[in-house]
């Protein structure tokens, strides 16, 4: 079945310092990877995604590399702030196997001056 | 309208009573999700309706949760006898069918079974 591993939480940084949250993946086909994040109180938002290997997604200052040799997509920031704090989640679609997405456990990040 | 729209966005239940939750998913979307959050936990896959097809169920955890649909409109989620291991929030999102954007999510409720 498909899956999606996430490192256990929480991560705690210090402003400025750089982020990678990793997650790692198994599908039975050729899945798009997501990752969404939910700030305290929130609902989940859509961060950024990768459709096909190799695609880069960014959005915010966050960037994820859809790796299918290693069947990766780890989340990484330069430079992280306060307002960062959240919850991270890993995700994948198969388009055609019902549209479902399949999440990870989440990541905790809290971000400290 | 502009989002998805969830309600209750909070609500408090005795143990064993029935509770409904509603979500409005945006206009046009013709797939519509339920997911469940446990504290401190991931999300849990519960049900899906595509358009007109059957709604896949593989996630409902037992006889007493039921969602429906009308058309590619409002969807009811449906506990029954509630449980406190049913307390957790529930998360409704809608997509465009085909589209691998992913979904938009919205608030959810957050039900809590005293």
């Amino acid at each position: 079945g498909n899956s999606v591993t996430q490192m256990e939480g929480p991560v705690t940084l210090s402003e400025e310092a750089f982020l990678t949250i990793n997650c790692t993946y198994t599908a039975t086909g050729y899945p798009s990877l997501f990752w969404y994040v939910q700030y305290p109180g929130e609902g989940l938002q859509l961060l950024l995604k990768a459709t096909k290997a190799d695609d880069k997604g960014s959005n915010k200052g966050f960037e994820a590399t859809y790796r299918k040799e290693t069947t990766s997509f780890h989340l990484e920031k330069g430079s992280v702030q306060v307002s960062d704090s959240a919850v991270y989640f890993c995700a994948l679609i198969l388009t055609g196997g019902g549209n479902k997405l399949t999440f990870g456990t989440g990541t905790q990040l809290k971000v400290e001056l | 309208g502009a989002g998805v729209s969830q309600s209750p966005s909070n609500k408090v239940t005795e143990k064993g009573k029935d509770v409904e939750l509603r979500c409005d998913p945006i206009s046009g979307h013709t797939a519509l999700y339920w997911y469940r959050q446990r504290l401190g936990q991931g999300l849990e896959f519960l049900i899906y309706f595509q358009g007109n097809s059957a709604p896949d169920k593989s996630g409902l955890p037992s006889d007493r949760f039921s969602a429906e649909r009308t058309g590619e409109s409002v969807s009811t989620l449906t506990i029954q006898r509630t449980q406190q291991e049913d307390s957790a929030v529930y998360l409704c999102a809608s997509s465009l069918l085909g589209q691998v954007y992913g979904y938009t999510f919205g608030s959810g409720t957050r039900l809590t079974v005293v």
